[in-house]
């Protein structure tokens, strides 16, 4: 167990659906991060939040929808998507420090399916 | 923009071998490196994390090596048992940022 937990661990949605997966983190950290791997693809960085405020849109579609109602909690709302969005979407946490690496710790991920 | 490359992208090999995983990375300013293990379905579990300013790092049967020059990194995995068999992820960060590879696939077989 990392201590960080994501719910639910598997998802299968049709294209109008709107659900959202949740992340939470039991260590003490200020920053969380959403990704996303696809098959044969590399883990793709989504978004970022440092102390509840967003500071990184990786040009994500607007479909995705993320939300940190604070440090400890953070939310990926989806709607109308793609079956190309079908994925493992992770979640992970770190002790963020301005312009410097601190290690990041994951979630065990949420198998989306999108029919 | 950096770009991480993983080679082989699978690789199977008898029980008690020793073996190397190589990692490549397109732009030399990184902060530091990280390997991480993913076994199927599931999160990312951090393997070793090498400084900008260091060559190597151990851990137990674990073997990481970094040559930030020529953009280079191991991972040498020593008398290899079944419980290895997994995606092995390597990683660069330049600030916050971490960019990944595709993996390697790993089967070690009884």
């Amino acid at each position: 167990e990392t201590g960080v937990t994501q719910t639910p661990r598997h998802l299968v949605m049709g294209m109008t659906n709107k659900k959202s997966l949740k992340c939470e983190q039991h260590l003490g950290h200020n920053a969380m991060y959403w990704y996303k791997q696809s098959a044969k693809k590399p883990l793709e960085l989504m978004f970022v939040y440092n102390f509840k405020e967003q500071t990184e849109n990786n040009s994500v579609p607007s479909r995705f929808s993320p939300e940190c109602p604070n440090s400890s909690h953070l939310f990926l709302h989806l709607h109308t998507l793609q079956p190309e969005d079908s994925a493992l979407y992770l979640c992970a946490s770190s002790q963020e420090t301005s312009g410097s690496y601190n290690e990041q710790f994951f979630g065990p991920g949420t198998r989306l399916t999108v029919l | 923009k950096q770009e991480v490359t993983q080679i082989p992208a699978a690789l199977s090999v008898p029980e008690g071998e020793n073996l190397v995983l190589n990692c490549s990375f397109t732009d030399s300013a990184i902060y530091n490196l990280q390997w991480f293990r993913q076994d199927p379905g599931k999160g990312l579990t951090s393997l070793l994390l090498i400084q900008s300013s260091q060559r190597e790092q151990t851990s137990g049967r674990l073997n990481a090596s970094l040559d930030k020059s020529s953009g280079r990194s191991t991972l040498y995995i020593a008398a290899s048992q079944p419980g290895d068999s997994a995606t092995y992820l390597c990683a660069v960060t330049s600030g916050s940022r971490l960019t990944f590879g595709e993996g390697t696939q790993l089967t070690v077989n009884p």
